[in-house]
């Protein structure tokens, strides 16, 4: 049974550029969470996806977005990068959109130069 | 908004102790409560998931508690061992708020 896989494993980005992060869930869950975890500290949540839609969102501002695809595959975009986006981005999936136990993938490790 | 706390942040301890995590929130209006492990640089692993309506989970040397009137969870490890050395995290789920973690517990257990 494939665990929520997510790609590429390391980036290095320049500030202003554009960055695209994927996301695959565990098999048999239709629900993707993102999250942003700087160093030491817990994840701060972004968005969460269910049947294609951004269901919940966090305080991030426009220039993060996202995308569910039928497959319940996510994508988690962010524009004009910056600094302070340099940061591990977790990907989770879920049964449901309450109170169905998380599962974490690896994490896409965000360098901005 | 729901604030959550974990305390202590950082503990060292020998191997064989026994040992409470604690994570104390303000808004008892949740879903459930996680427990999670992660290695430095790595995702998050479940440990252990505790609905709303339940009291404690266990598993293995493992076992978390929940008291919702109270705003707190404890995470009790029996037997460290050095392999346990990680940081914990704890994470409410709740209709009126988004998912929110802890900052964790970072854990050294020396042989």
């Amino acid at each position: 049974d494939a665990g929520v896989t997510q790609s590429p494993t390391h980036l290095i980005k320049t500030r202003g550029q554009q960055v695209t992060l994927r996301c695959s869930p565990k098999s048999g869950h239709d629900t993707v969470s993102w999250y942003q975890q700087a160093l030491g500290q817990g994840p701060q949540f972004i968005f969460q996806y269910y049947e294609e839609e951004e269901r919940q969102r966090g305080n991030f501002p426009d220039r993060f977005s996202g995308h569910q695809f039928p497959n319940y595959s996510s994508e988690l975009n962010v524009n004009a990068l910056l600094l302070g986006d340099s940061a591990l981005y977790l990907c989770a999936s879920s049964l449901g959109t309450g109170q169905y136990e998380q599962y974490f993938g690896p994490g896409t490790r965000l360098t901005v130069t | 908004k729901q604030e959550v706390t974990q305390i202590p942040a950082a503990l060292s301890v020998p191997e064989g102790e026994n040992l409470v995590l604690n994570c104390s929130f303000t808004d008892s209006a949740i879903y459930n409560l996680q427990w999670f492990r992660q290695d430095p640089g790595k995702g998050l692993t479940s440990l252990l998931l505790i609905q709303s309506s339940q009291r404690e989970q266990t598993s293995g040397r493992l076992n978390a508690s929940l008291d919702k009137s109270s705003g707190r969870s404890t995470l009790y490890i029996a037997a460290s061992q050095p392999g346990d050395s990680a940081t914990y995290l704890c994470a409410l789920s709740g209709g009126s708020y988004i998912p929110t973690f802890g900052r964790g517990t970072s854990l050294i257990v020396h042989p």
